[in-house]
């Protein structure tokens, strides 16, 4: 799987976007990216995947560049129990029985009042 | 929403003590894992399993380390002699098949050995 680079920490302010980057400059055609959250130590928590396009839930936005070498997480409008290390992976899709997701060190978001 | 179980969410253990780790997958799931995280360390992969054998193991899951599905619903973690560096937090996690599925965490089970 290609390795990943983010920021070790970011502050956000409460109400206001969140963006946390992400480098996978080696990423290959048919990697997915992932970005999971861990609220102090509960289980990593799905938030959003894409391929190439752009992709929108309920929790976020997945903004991936158009050469597909980085991608940005948008959390619209941060609250404080968004304050969590946020964890971006590239994996490819999981159609085999080896299929598994490799953790980094992820991002500490703080979300401060 | 459905969801990774695990129980016990703490438990304490003697070192050198037997510990079993239980989950219950989502039900339609047919890929299961262990991850575990050692305080102030990464999620760190174990052993993944499907079609009731294991796919892939890490170097950590070593011998004393073991999977078992006993039925169609649980999925558990046997350490069979624990060590004082078994203390973690224990993650079961299932995945449908298909491809860009995702993969889903319970809300893990510490272990503590003394």
């Amino acid at each position: 799987d290609a390795k990943t680079t983010q920021p070790t920490s970011m502050d956000c302010a409460e109400g206001r976007a969140a963006n946390l980057p992400c480098n996978h400059s080696t990423i290959s055609g048919n990697e997915y990216v992932y970005w999971y959250r861990q609220i102090h130590s509960q289980g990593p928590q799905y938030i959003i995947h894409g391929l190439k396009n752009n992709e929108t839930n309920e929790m976020a936005s997945l903004i991936i560049t158009e050469d597909r070498k980085s991608s940005t997480l948008i959390l619209p409008h941060a609250t404080l129990r968004d304050t969590a290390v946020y964890y971006c992976i590239v994996s490819f899709g999981g159609g085999g029985s080896n299929y598994k997701l490799t953790f980094g060190k992820g991002t500490l978001l703080t979300v401060n009042p | 929403e459905p969801e990774v179980t695990q129980t016990p969410s703490h438990q304490v253990t003697q070192m050198g003590q037997e510990v079993i780790l239980r989950c219950v997958p989502i039900s339609n799931h047919l890929y299961f894992y262990w991850y575990r995280q050692i305080l102030g360390q990464k999620v760190e992969f174990l052993v993944s399993f499907y079609n009731n054998e294991i796919s892939e193991k890490s170097e950590i899951f070593d011998d004393q380390f073991s999977v078992e599905r006993p039925d169609g619903s649980n999925f558990t973690l046997k350490i069979r002699s624990t060590k004082l560096e078994d203390s973690a937090m224990y993650f079961c996690a299932s995945k449908p098949t298909g491809s860009g599925n995702t993969i889903y965490f319970g809300e893990g089970s510490w272990l503590t050995v003394v």
